[in-house]
């Protein structure tokens, strides 16, 4: 069975800082990758996603991640965060059918 | 615009009530799923159908039940509420992943408490 890690449960960080996110995942054969945000109050929405072709995916609201194949990972990525990206974001890899998400990151940016 | 609701967005049973909440899409995706969501386990799968009189079981299925009888809708059954299914439940759907890799578009969620 697939599973998908993401390292952090929490990260607070000051506007202007960079973002990191982890996320690893585990299944054998081909997988497609996803990042979701989940604003306060608000339902799952689609930050990016990787299917073949170049590992650097560049999504909405300038964020990236890059797949790395032989670490299986797929690290979310954003130069200089706002508050507005106060949220949790959720890693999720599909691998036949169906979608495996992460436990997810809160994220809290500070003014 | 084409979208995903879910009703009730909030509701409170009772233990052992029977209690089915809906879901409807106007995408006219064939897939559909439903997840339940809690704190420190992310989006867990209950079930999902791939098409009008499919559904399969996902990983957290037990005391769960849905049916599909025709493509907009898929309302997701509490047999016997427990306080273990408390829970925020989003409603999911998707195209047939015959073209590139299918997007799943959520619903706003309902939030069930089980007394």
């Amino acid at each position: 069975a697939q599973s998908v890690s993401q390292h952090n449960h929490h990260v607070i960080l000051s506007e202007a800082a960079s973002l990191e996110l982890g996320c690893n995942y585990s299944y054998g054969g081909t997988v497609n990758l996803f990042w979701y945000v989940q604003y306060p109050g608000q339902h799952l929405q689609l930050l990016l996603k990787y299917f073949s072709g170049d590992p650097l995916v560049k999504g909405i609201k300038g964020f990236e991640a890059e797949f790395i194949k032989s670490k299986f990972s797929f690290n979310l990525r954003k130069p200089s965060v706002q508050w507005s990206d106060t949220a949790e974001y959720f890693c999720a890899a599909l691998g036949y059918s169906t979608l495996t998400f992460g436990k997810g990151t809160m994220l809290l940016v500070s003014p | 615009d084409a979208e995903i609701t879910q009703s009730p967005r909030h509701k409170i049973t009772e233990t052992g009530r029977q209690v089915t909440l809906a879901c409807h899409q106007t995408w006219n995706h064939n897939n559909m799923f439903w997840y339940r969501q809690d704190l420190g386990h992310g989006l867990r799968l209950i079930h999902y159908s791939y098409g009008v009189h499919d559904t399969n079981k996902g990983e957290v299925s037990d005391g769960y039940s849905v049916s599909r009888s025709n493509t907009e809708d898929l309302p997701l059954t509490l047999e016997s509420a427990a306080s273990s299914q408390t829970s925020v439940y989003f409603c999911a759907s998707s195209e047939s992943g015959l073209i590139g890799v299918p997007e799943q578009f959520f619903g706003p969620g309902t939030r069930l408490t089980v007394l």
